[in-house]
């Protein structure tokens, strides 16, 4: 089945504990990309990537890291997460126009 | 910048009709319609190019007026399933996709 996994679906955890939440696609695609939804403010870019070894910013890079070594594969880390940080965060990835959604992984930080 | 997208809410009655507007105050290569149910994750409808092409999905359609930079979404004899929370994104570069703050659509029986 095609699909893109997110884990930890749900994550609870202090300020400045070092997190990554791992994205997963199976369907060869080569656009990935990472947003954060908050009530009110919609889904916002964080970073985006066109192919292995290449990722670029989107509008809230601040306190976020991205890798792309393997095309199949995007994390989303935060070396020192903060309050702020608590969110739903979506991963997706695309062929073309059509982008497919992750789950949604929620992370509250304390 | 996000695109702006109005009405903020409407609640609808099963078979009428719905406008739901975005627009931007830049300029634009191309516009996204998702829609996203409760809880679940946004599911892509349709995108619209630069060129003023207008197209459809079922009973949903959407236009884009590229002078304006302006997009709307029609829906068509709401049914039940069409409830939840629309959104529009605005590409201005090249695959960085900025959203609206979402549409929150309610149709009752």
């Amino acid at each position: 089945e095609a699909q893109v996994t997110q884990n930890p679906r749900y994550l609870i955890t202090v300020t400045g504990k070092k997190l990554t939440v791992t994205c997963s696609q199976n369907m060869n695609h080569e656009y990935m990309s990472w947003y954060r939804q908050d009530p009110g403010l919609g889904l916002r870019q964080i970073y985006y990537s066109m192919n292995v070894e290449v990722t670029d910013k989107g509008d809230v890079p601040e306190g976020y890291k991205v890798s792309r070594k393997e095309k199949r594969n995007f994390p989303l880390i935060l070396e020192s997460p903060s309050p702020n940080q608590t969110s739903l965060y979506f991963c997706a990835s695309s062929f073309g126009y059509t982008q497919y959604f992750g789950p949604g992984t929620r992370l509250t930080v304390l | 910048q996000q695109p702006v997208q109005s009405p903020q809410a409407v609640i609808l009655r099963e078979g009428e009709d719905a406008v739901i507007n975005c627009s931007s105050s830049k300029a634009l290569y191309s516009v996204h319609w998702y829609r996203q149910k409760h809880g679940e994750a946004p599911v892509f409808l349709m995108i619209l190019l630069k060129g003023g092409e207008q197209k459809g999905h079922d009973k949903i359609s959407a236009s884009f007026n590229e002078k304006k930079q302006q997009s709307s979404l029609y829906l068509t004899a709401s049914q039940l399933s069409y409830s939840g929370t629309y959104f529009c994104g605005t590409e201005i570069s090249a695959r960085q996709l900025t959203f609206g703050s979402g549409t929150q659509l309610t149709v009752l029986p």
